[in-house]
């Protein structure tokens, strides 16, 4: 089946660093890739949209600026959290969908756990 | 904005009991509908799907049936299990190709 993997699972950074995070699809070519965040209480919230070759889409109140991501090929998509701060601690999940199956699902990573001290 | 709501949890039931998590949507037309189930320590997973009205998901016991008259996907099982336990998210697939999902709902099952 269909594999995202997302590396890595765990970091620790300092405030004001900045972390990449990778995402990819290992078996199919993904033109689309979405990130989440994942809160305290379960809540899963997309944050963006990447697109191969072009533009993140945001959501609403998802700092462009803070959240840089780049989608360079269909397999591979990077989130990088610019100059962390402890607020940004959090679980972030990446996700891809097989191309070109009618309302294919999701495929998820397994996420990273970020912590900025 | 386009948005998903599902029951919160957490729920405790005991082994072998009838489970029902309520979920409703908000995008209009025909989005995809789908349940996810994140086991501890695990990563996402898709448990079911239902791409049209009256559509019923089914998987592991679990069912779902697309409900566009009252925009609603809600979980079922008759009789849930220990290995059960889990976090389950309800989500949606927009026209605009992005997902949307609920907050989840823990399920914990006791013997």
């Amino acid at each position: 089946g269909a594999v995202v993997s997302q590396h890595p699972s765990w970091v620790i950074c300092k405030s004001g660093t900045s972390v990449k995070i990778e995402c990819r699809s290992l078996d199919f070519q993904a033109t689309t890739m979405f990130w989440y965040r994942q809160f305290p209480k379960q809540s899963l919230m997309l944050m963006a949209t990447s697109n191969e070759g072009s533009k993140a889409t945001y959501e609403q109140g998802v700092e462009k600026d803070k959240f840089l991501i780049n989608h360079a090929s269909l397999t591979l998509s990077t989130l990088t959290v610019t100059s962390a701060h402890p607020e940004d601690s959090s679980f972030y999940i990446c996700s891809a969908r097989v191309e070109g199956q009618k309302a294919a699902p999701l495929h998820f990573g397994n996420g990273t756990r970020l912590t900025v001290t | 904005g386009d948005s998903v709501t599902q029951m919160e949890g957490p729920v405790t039931l005991s082994e072998e009991a009838c489970l029902t998590i309520n979920c409703t949507y908000t995008a209009t037309g025909y989005p995809s509908l789908f349940w996810y189930v994140q086991y501890p320590g695990e990563g996402l997973q898709l448990l079911l799907k239902a791409t049209k009205a009256d559509d019923k998901g089914s998987n592991k016991g679990f069912e779902a049936t697309y409900r566009k008259e009252t925009t609603s996907f809600h979980l079922e099982k008759g009789s849930v299990q220990v290995s059960d336990s889990a976090v389950y998210f309800c989500g949606e697939r927009t026209a605009g190709n992005q997902f949307y999902f609920g907050t989840g709902t823990s399920l914990t099952v006791i013997p």
